[in-house]
C-alpha cells in the first residue's frame, strides 16, 4: 500500500523559509516521478512542482518559480520542497503526491505565512 | 497554460439519481504521443483528494462502476449513475498532458 507522510509544516513570517519532507513507502520510490500540490484555505487544488523519476527533470508553477525547490533523496525514500521568500498567498495545505498524475496523495502539511 | 473549466460549480443531487459533471479544457489534451492525460479526483470534507479516474476513463482500483469518465479532445464528463451518500464532496478534473499541470476549479456535490 502506498503511503506518503508529509512533515515540516508550520507558521512563518513573510520572507521566511520552510522545508517540507514527504516520507514514501509501499512502492519503488526511485522509479517514480513525484509532485507537490497545495490547497489554500477554502479554495481549490493547485499544482506546485514535480520531479522526474528517471530524468530528474524539475517543473514549477510560475507562482513559485525561483522561490521553491523540489528535490528527491532516493536513498531515504523522501521528497522535499524547500520554500524560500514565502508570501501570505503561499498559505495552504501542501500535499505530496506520487507521480505527475497525482496517483496517491499524502495527508497534507499546513503552511501558514503571516506576520 | 491550459485552463480547465468545470460546470456546474455546485450540484445538489437526490440519492439514487444520476449526476454529471463537465470539464472543458482551453486546448486539446491529446499530447504529442497521442495520449490524453485527464484525471478526476474526489475530496471529501476534511480529507485529502483521491484519484478516481485517469486517462479519461480508467477507474482506479476500488472505485465503483457507478462512476464513469468519458470524453475526448477538450470536452470531458464524469458521470455517477446512481448517487450514494458517500459521493458527497468536491470533484476536480486535472490535465497532465501539458506543462504546467492544471486543475479545474471544482464541483461541490451535496445531497438534496
Amino acid at each position: 500500500e502506498v503511503q506518503l507522510l508529509e512533515s515540516g509544516g508550520g507558521s512563518v513570517q513573510p520572507g521566511g523559509s520552510l522545508r517540507l519532507s514527504c516520507a514514501a513507502s509501499g512502492f519503488t520510490f526511485s522509479s517514480f516521478d513525484m509532485s507537490w500540490g497545495r490547497q489554500a484555505p477554502g479554495k481549490g487544488l493547485e499544482w506546485v512542482a514535480s520531479f522526474g523519476g528517471r530524468d530528474t527533470a524539475t517543473y514549477y508553477a510560475d507562482s513559485v518559480k525561483g522561490r521553491f525547490s523540489i528535490s528527491k533523496d532516493n536513498s531515504k525514500n523522501t521528497l522535499f520542497l524547500q520554500m524560500n521568500n514565502l508570501r501570505a498567498e503561499d498559505t495552504a495545505v501542501y500535499y505530496c503526491a506520487k507521480g505527475y498524475h497525482f496517483d496517491s496523495w499524502g495527508q497534507g502539511a499546513l503552511v501558514t505565512v503571516s506576520s | 497554460d491550459v485552463v480547465m473549466t468545470q460546470s456546474p460549480l455546485y450540484l445538489p443531487v437526490t440519492l439514487g439519481q444520476p449526476a454529471s459533471i463537465s470539464c472543458r479544457s482551453s486546448q486539446s489534451l491529446v499530447n504529442g504521443d497521442g495520449n490524453t492525460f485527464l484525471n478526476w479526483f474526489h475530496q471529501r470534507p476534511g480529507q485529502s483528494p483521491r484519484r478516481l479516474i485517469y486517462q479519461v476513463s480508467t477507474r482506479e482500483s476500488g472505485v465503483p462502476d457507478r462512476l464513469s469518465g468519458s470524453g475526448s479532445g477538450t470536452d470531458f464528463t464524469l458521470k455517477i449513475s446512481r448517487v450514494e451518500a458517500e459521493d458527497v464532496g468536491v470533484y476536480y478534473c486535472m490535465q497532465a498532458s501539458h506543462w504546467p499541470l492544471t486543475f479545474g476549479g471544482g464541483t461541490k456535490v451535496e445531497i438534496k
